[in-house]
């Protein structure tokens, strides 16, 4: 089975601007996690969704949205981009063991 | 924010030798998974304990788990090189029903040849 495959792989957007990132999880699997990652924070959850609906959701502002569409695929969107969300965003598949399976990351870079 | 800490935060070693890395947790967990990240690249999922299991093997990895002291541990045994990483558990926390992970800050493991 191919794996979790995001894109784009890097982006580079400038303060203000909005940014749309793209999922697509291992095939079968129906449940789509979204998770950042920063240098200060760690790695911390931001949603996850499962056939076409939101089931969790992190603490992060409201700027920050998905949806997963009926394919599984889930996208995330990032509005007015501040600074301090230049961050590596990470995808991640759940399988039927509620193993997550990430994808290689889309590297944003706010200027 | 953080679940828990992960001991020690960075470990260097000679290719062959065992690499031990620690994670305590805080709350009640359904399972305990454990990743790799090469570089700032994408997670790399090596094992996943639940929380009735004590110790699960896969390959060169051995990870135990203690509930009652809420920390897990992971040893790569014959270390190689390829090894060289950051390593990080995770949790699924069993009382708010969330698949949410929540990470560990990961252990800086560097394997010199």
């Amino acid at each position: 089975k191919a794996g979790v495959t995001q894109t784009p792989r890097y982006l580079i957007k400038t303060r203000g601007q909005q940014v749309t990132l793209s999922c697509s999880p291992i095939s079968g699997h129906r449940s789509v996690s979204w998770y950042q990652q920063t240098p200060g924070q760690g790695l911390q959850f931001l949603f996850e969704y499962f056939s076409e609906t939101q089931r969790n959701k992190g603490n992060f502002p409201g700027r920050f949205s998905g949806r997963q569409f009926s394919n599984s695929r889930s996208e995330m969107n990032v509005s007015t981009l501040e600074l301090g969300d230049s961050a590596l965003y990470l995808c991640a598949s759940t399988s039927s063991y509620n193993e997550q399976f990430f994808g290689p990351g889309t590297r944003l870079t706010v200027l | 924010s953080q679940q828990g800490e992960e001991d020690p935060q960075a470990l260097s070693i000679q290719e062959g030798e065992n690499a031990t890395m620690n994670c305590s947790y805080k709350t009640s967990i359904n399972n305990l998974q454990w990743y790799r990240q090469n570089s700032g690249r994408g997670l790399v999922h090596l094992i996943l304990i639940r929380s009735n299991e004590r110790e699960k093997h896969s390959g060169r990895l051995r990870v135990t788990l203690d509930t009652s002291k809420k920390s897990s541990s992971l040893l790569i045994t014959a270390s190689r090189a390829a090894d060289t990483a950051s390593y990080f558990c995770a949790t699924v926390d069993r009382d708010t029903g969330r698949r949410a992970l929540t990470f560990g800050s990961g252990t800086r493991l560097q394997v010199q040849p």
